[in-house]
């Protein structure tokens, strides 16, 4: 089963600052998708951005960009310029390619919590 | 653009109660997940629906059951509620399985055992 780490409970980062959150996952299969999701306050579940195992290039949104280490088995969310209401829980996530077989739920990280200190 | 809509919103109910809930997919979305979320924890994947048919199955409890329906609504019924089983439901929809379109989440139900 795959399983997906997320060190850091909490992250703090000033109003403007870049900020890294951390994620490592375990897995035998090759071929899958990563992807980060954030929770605020609200409780709602928003795609911020999302990686296919395959791909090299480190996917890019706006201001969230991913450092994505397949070897490592790592897959960091940087988030540049950081707002006020970048403020959440932030999950990491993964999947498998369904050409791949096993399970097509996602299978969560624990969370961090990122704070943004005006 | 049109979004996952589950209903009800919040729900109470007392312990040995049944429970329904309802999600509406994204038009076009033919693949329905479900996941538990309880305080504090991240989301859990309980089972999918892909075309009408369950396609994954991860822990979800003897208890609950759940199907998709020819609209490709899916309702997720949970009978014999226990206090554990209060959490935040969400519910999914993606186009197609294990491709690499994401699952995109509905507001979630939040449930409350008495």
């Amino acid at each position: 089963a795959q399983t997906v780490t997320q060190s850091q409970p909490e992250m703090s980062v000033q109003e403007a600052e870049t900020v890294t959150l951390s994620c490592t996952y375990d897995t035998s299969e090759s071929d899958y998708y990563l992807f980060w999701y954030k929770q605020p306050p609200s409780r709602q579940m928003i795609l911020v951005i999302r990686q296919e195992a395959y791909k090299q290039q480190n996917a890019t949104e706006n201001r969230f960009s991913v450092n994505f280490q397949k070897a490592a088995k790592s897959f960091s969310l940087k988030i540049s310029d950081s707002q006020l209401g970048d403020a959440a829980m932030y999950f990491c996530a993964y999947r498998t390619s369904y050409s791949g077989g096993g399970a097509d739920g996602l299978t969560f990280g624990k969370g961090t919590h990122l704070i943004i200190q005006p | 653009a049109a979004g996952v809509i589950q209903s009800p919103r919040h729900l109470i109910k007392e312990k040995r109660e049944t429970a329904t809930l309802k999600c509406y997919p994204i038009p076009r979305h033919d693949t329905v997940y479900w996941y538990q979320q309880g305080p504090g924890q991240d989301p859990q994947f309980l089972i999918s629906f892909y075309e009408k048919m369950q396609s994954d199955k991860g822990s979800i409890p003897d208890r609950f059951s759940a199907q998709q329906f020819s609209d490709y609504h899916s309702e997720l019924n949970m009978s014999s509620l226990e206090l554990g089983d209060s959490a935040l439901y969400f519910c999914a929809s993606s186009l197609g399985r294990g491709t690499r379109q994401p699952q995109h989440f509905g507001d979630g139900t939040r449930l409350s055992i008495l």
